[in-house]
């Protein structure tokens, strides 16, 4: 049940722009994004509801295709500070606990 | 914005004592909270969910009785790992869900636990 990320790792100059994808074999409630820093909790960035919905965070969008089962994590014109790893975590049901993907390790160097 | 707090925020233990983690949630409270852990360049694995007022309930593969939930009031929930062994060392991260808020709504995450067995 754990959701697939890709890719796993991604280098970036600032200004950059990423990509970062989070898919489900299964029928998804919400999809939730978090940001986490070494030796630091997880970060909460948005949380996208079933419904195809897109919702953005300064220069961080996500999308949801809940047909696809799919979402997508934009990061536009990369800063240093967007360092860290990217978690998605999925809900499948009302009554589910989040589960967390293994991870998108992302640098972006000067 | 929600607050959630963890106690302490670093731990060394020999092997065979018992050491427990405190999770508050400071602004809201929280009917369910969660226990994950962590460990080196991996993903966060959730252990268990704690409920107010009943048992936790704990993912295939964690030993109950190794690692005792307490979620005693809607702002604590405490992580007691028994008898630990240098494989129990980990980052462990609590993290809760606004009593006011729907199952899907935000989970607010601690700053972590880094547990060391010796």
């Amino acid at each position: 049940q754990q959701p697939v990320q890709s890719p796993q790792a991604v280098i970036l100059r600032e200004g950059e722009d990423a990509v970062i994808n989070c898919s489900s074999s299964k029928a998804l409630y919400s999809v939730h994004w978090y940001r986490q820093k070494h030796g630091e909790a997880p970060v909460f960035l948005m949380i996208l509801l079933k419904g195809g919905e897109q919702k953005g965070h300064e220069k961080i969008s996500a999308s949801f295709n809940e047909k696809k089962q799919q979402s997508s994590l934009y990061l536009t014109a990369s800063q240093l500070s967007y360092s860290g790893t990217y978690f998605c975590g999925t809900v499948l049901s009302g009554n589910t606990p989040l589960v967390f993907g293994k991870g998108t390790r992302l640098s972006v160097i000067a | 914005g929600a607050v959630v707090s963890q106690h302490p925020s670093r731990v060394i233990c020999k092997s065979g004592t018992s050491v427990k983690i405190e999770c508050r949630s400071l602004d809201f409270q929280a009917t369910t909270m969660f226990w994950y852990r962590q460990f080196p360049k991996q993903s966060l694995m959730l252990m268990a969910t704690s409920n107010e007022g009943s048992k936790a309930t704990y993912e295939q593969g964690v030993e109950k009785d190794k690692f005792l939930i307490n979620h005693a009031s809607l702002t604590l929930s405490t992580l007691t790992v028994t008898s630990a062994h240098p494989e129990d060392s980990s980052f462990y991260i609590c993290s809760a869900r606004d009593r006011l808020a729907g199952w899907t709504d935000t989970q607010y995450f601690g700053p972590g636990t880094r547990l060391t067995v010796l």
